[in-house]
């Protein structure tokens, strides 16, 4: 079974920093570019950040770049997102989400992990 | 930046009515357009990908068309586990830029 479980989440305080992680199973990691994408409280999808099979290609929202970084180690199956200088717009629910490779869609997401930033 | 206009920002439609949604790219964009629905608490779910392929065990009342710049979702009969928000997405080169949401409800 396909399993991408999120986690790292929680409350943070503006200028600080977090570092999610998302762990992959029922797949073969290497096989899928990954990404990911958050969405604020009762609001819509916004792209933050995705990642090629080998790392090789990286790409940012304008709202994140400088802020972000995004990681993964295919050896332990696991997909990263630092955030440094946090601000309360970052605050939302991160979703991690996979692209088959030669493909231009999300085929499945995790269930999310909520980070708030606040005072 | 590619931007993606999506509308009706809400909908309201009676079971068993044919519903259709608009998703306008801000340059040509070939079929690179997809289709996602997100029911309250859940992930987003792939509906349709390319424009007009529908996702394994979709069911077949969803379908999707266009190409270039002019996008349409449709659900030929709307059911109430239709009730959603659903976004229409472009991808390309590790990037991506979603519509702003139409939320659909019963009437």
């Amino acid at each position: 079974e396909v399993q991408l479980v999120e986690s790292g989440g929680g409350l943070v305080q503006p200028g600080r920093s977090l570092r999610l992680s998302c762990a992959a199973s029922g797949f073969t990691f290497d096989d899928y570019a990954m990404h990911w994408v958050r969405q604020a409280p009762g609001k819509g999808l916004e792209w933050v950040s995705g990642i090629s099979w080998n790392s090789g290609t990286i790409a940012y929202a304008d709202s994140v770049k400088g802020r972000f970084t995004i990681s993964r180690d295919n050896a332990k199956n696991s997909l990263y997102l630092q955030m440094n200088s946090l601000r309360a717009e970052d605050t939302a629910l991160y979703y991690c989400a996979r692209v088959p490779f030669g493909e231009s869609h999300f085929d499945y997401w995790g269930q999310g992990t909520l980070v708030t930033v606040s005072s | 930046d590619i931007q993606m206009t999506q509308s009706p920002s809400s909908l309201s439609a009676s079971v068993g009515d044919r519903v259709s949604i608009t998703c306008q790219a801000s340059q040509d964009i070939s079929n690179y357009l997809n289709w996602y629905q997100q029911k309250p608490g859940k992930a987003p779910k792939l509906l349709i990908y390319d424009a007009s392929n529908l996702e394994t065990g979709v069911p077949s009342r969803f379908s999707g068309s266009g190409s270039g710049t002019d996008f349409t979702f449709a659900i030929s009969s709307l059911q109430p586990e239709d009730i959603a928000t659903y976004y229409c997405q472009h991808y390309d080169n590790l990037m991506s830029t979603f519509g702003q949401g139409t939320k659909l409800e019963i009437k």
